[in-house]
């Protein structure tokens, strides 16, 4: 079955500096969602990205799509305490969504 | 706030009991999903039912028996399990088709003592 790996595994921030998470197929994908997750809560969504290279930004989030669509990013300019929580991608194989291993984010304030 | 609803919220019960958790939503999303996850680790599908119909069922062991009712409804039967199946039951529903984000419950929490 699909595989999707995230790297890092963790990861410890002060306020103010950028995040970066990357995730990893081993097939190519038919797109890939981005989700989060506070702690004791439920993942929630947050984008989608279908074109190969596709490059999606939401105020201080950017999303990109590698051009093999196997690949993708998120990257968190300037984190806030509210970026708090585990960051998940999930590739769509026909309605099929396989979850990354996820990157959990801690912001020190 | 979650428009997609999950009964009960916490859920104890022993290796003999038969218990069942819901799910409904009122989006008219005709894909519905059951997802598993332990702690620290991330969700892992079991079913998918797609207009009602159970479409993938990711090798799960019996003990677990969805059930779709209707297109707002999905249950799952839970009986004989085993402690290891303690964990948060997540509940999701989309749009059928490609570009179809997912919208979870807030999950089950579920104990098998």
């Amino acid at each position: 079955g699909q595989q999707v790996m995230q790297i890092p595994q963790y990861q410890h921030v002060q306020e103010g500096e950028d995040f970066t998470t990357y995730c990893n197929s081993s097939t190519t994908l038919s797109n890939i969602q981005w989700y989060k997750q506070r702690p004791g809560g439920h993942p929630v969504f947050l984008i989608q990205l279908v074109k190969s290279g596709e490059v999606k930004k939401q105020k201080r989030l950017t999303f990109q799509f590698g051009e093999a669509k196997k690949n993708s990013s998120l990257h968190i300019t300037a984190t806030q305490t509210t970026d708090v929580g585990t960051y998940f991608c999930a590739g769509d194989d026909f309605n099929k969504f396989y979850f990354g291993s996820g990157t959990k984010l801690n912001v020190k304030p | 706030d979650t428009e997609v609803t999950q009964t009960p919220k916490h859920l104890v019960m022993g290796m003999t009991n038969k218990k069942s958790l819901k799910c409904e939503q009122h989006m008219g999303h005709r894909a519905m999903y059951w997802y598993k996850q332990k702690a620290k680790k991330p969700p892992e599908l079991m079913f998918v039912y797609s207009y009602e119909k159970l479409s993938i069922n990711e090798s799960v062991p019996s003990r677990f028996s969805p059930e779709c009712p209707n297109s707002s409804l999905l249950n799952l039967h839970l009986h004989a399990l085993q402690p290891e199946d303690s964990a948060l039951y997540l509940c999701a529903s989309g749009p059928q088709g490609p570009e179809s984000p997912l919208h979870f419950g807030n999950g089950t929490r579920l104990t098998v003592t």
